[in-house]
């Protein structure tokens, strides 16, 4: 098992461009989610996704957008990238509610 | 935005010294307190998840407390190791939050030789 994956671990981007960053998980967990993490700061929840064709926001959705056509896949984009949403970003799933969340190796985005 | 306090902000121990941590969070609408350890460069790692007030769990040399009435968790680990070194996060998930996880900032430990 591949257990939770992102694509791709590295981005830079100009202001104003737009990317979507992937999530994909092979444990059939229902639940997935998506952070970001900044210096000085825990990891904060962007949006997250309780089955297939549900979303939901987080602590800090503004400027971002998610989709879960798929149950294994959790998608996140910007549509056009500010240099406040430099950050690491990382992917999670888990099987329900209480229980733990497995995370993915996480993506480094830069936005110049 | 729910507070998830965690201290200390960091702690360096000797080779084999105990320590332990605290998270506190909202006693309210409690649902469920997890912890991760979170080593550099790689991803959080779950610990426990806790549930229930009075919850004790144990995996290895590292044991959880948990107290919903009073809103905080203790975080132990005996005889410390080199490898124990990492950043322990907590995140608490309440019934008024819509279930999602509100981490801490972690207590970053370092266990010296």
């Amino acid at each position: 098992n591949a257990g939770v994956t992102q694509t791709p671990k590295f981005r830079v981007l100009k202001t104003g461009q737009s990317m979507t960053l992937l999530c994909a998980q092979d444990m059939n967990h229902e639940y997935m989610y998506w952070y970001r993490q900044d210096p000085g700061m825990g990891l904060r929840l962007i949006h997250y996704s309780v089955g297939e064709g549900t979303t939901a926001k987080g602590e800090v959705p503004d400027g971002y957008n998610v989709s879960r056509l798929k149950k294994q896949n959790f998608l996140l984009g910007l549509e056009s990238a500010a240099p406040s949403q430099t950050s690491v970003y990382f992917c999670a799933s888990s099987y329900g509610q209480l229980n733990e969340q497995f995370f993915g190796p996480g993506t480094r985005l830069t936005v110049l | 935005i729910l507070n998830v306090e965690q201290s200390p902000q960091s702690l360096h121990v000797q080779e084999g010294d105990s320590t332990n941590f605290t998270c506190s969070f909202p006693s309210s609408n409690f649902y469920a307190l997890h912890w991760y350890r979170w080593e550099t460069a790689k991803s959080p790692e779950a610990l426990f998840v806790m549930t229930l007030n009075g919850d004790e769990k144990k995996k290895g040399r590292i044991s959880a407390t948990l107290n919903t009435k009073e809103g905080y968790s203790y975080l132990y680990i005996k005889g410390s190791q080199p490898e124990d070194s990492a950043t322990y996060l907590c995140a608490y998930t309440g019934r008024d939050s819509g279930y999602a996880l509100n981490f801490g900032k972690g207590t970053s430990l370092l266990v010296t030789p």
